[in-house]
């Protein structure tokens, strides 16, 4: 158990709609990272927050966004779903200073988009 | 950009086998970070091991040590005494060192044949 936490963890959705995803990070951890697993794209990172703020984006679609709140917990917002959406979304955490860069990873939420 | 290869889509051995995953990768830092992470069935990404770039010594963890070619930009995973439970996906990443989101390459599914 890594100590990230990820809810939920698998939901069924139709297309056009909307979707939040909820992580909470290890205990101490300011930075909270998203990645998206899909088939054809691989393991892909999406955006990065670091306590409250964002500090780095990835591969995110605009319909995509995210935000971390004042108790560190972090959520995903997908709209405007797509078939192409269904995929494995992680939720990592880190402390960027202990060691640095290294990132422990939820469980993952399921996404599928019929 | 950075870039991360992973050239072996599927590998197998026989258990207690020692076998080697490779990893290429490319990046215009000086300080960064390399990973593995193992992917099992049940989809968790588990951290396996971490290199930093300015070490010139080799990380190991237990029966995990890598093989780091900085010049070559080589970055490869043995496993010895290989287990069942090794059987998972691998998966090669790189970090820029800035607190930026990994990089990850393809992964190799590796299995261990009883």
């Amino acid at each position: 158990d890594s100590g990230v936490t990820q809810t939920p963890k698998h939901l069924i959705t139709a297309t056009g709609q909307r979707v939040t995803l909820r992580c909470s990070p290890r205990s101490g951890d300011l930075s909270v990272y998203w990645y998206q697993q899909s088939l054809d794209q691989g393991l892909q990172f999406l955006i990065q927050y670091y306590n409250g703020e964002e500090r780095a984006k990835g591969n995110i679609l605009e319909r995509f966004s995210a935000q971390q709140f004042p108790d560190l917990h972090s959520e995903l917002n997908l709209s405007s779903l797509e078939l192409g959406d269904s995929a494995l979304y992680f939720c990592a955490s880190s402390d960027l200073f202990q060691p640095p860069d290294t990132q422990y990873f939820g469980p993952g939420t399921r996404l599928t988009v019929l | 950009a950075q870039t991360v290869t992973q050239s072996q889509p599927e590998m197998s051995v026989q258990e207690a086998e020692t076998v080697t995953l490779s990893c290429t990768y490319d990046t215009s830092e000086n300080n960064y970070y390399l990973f593995w992470y193992k992917q099992p069935p049940s989809r968790q990404m588990i951290l396996v091991i971490r290199q930093e770039a300015y070490k010139q010594q080799n990380a190991t963890e237990n029966r995990f040590s890598v093989n780091f070619q900085k010049a070559a930009k080589s970055f490869s995973l043995k496993i010895s005494d290989s287990q069942l439970g090794d059987t998972a996906m691998y998966f090669c990443g790189l970090s820029g060192g800035g607190a930026d989101g990994l990089t990850f390459g393809k992964g190799t599914h590796l299995i261990i044949q009883p």
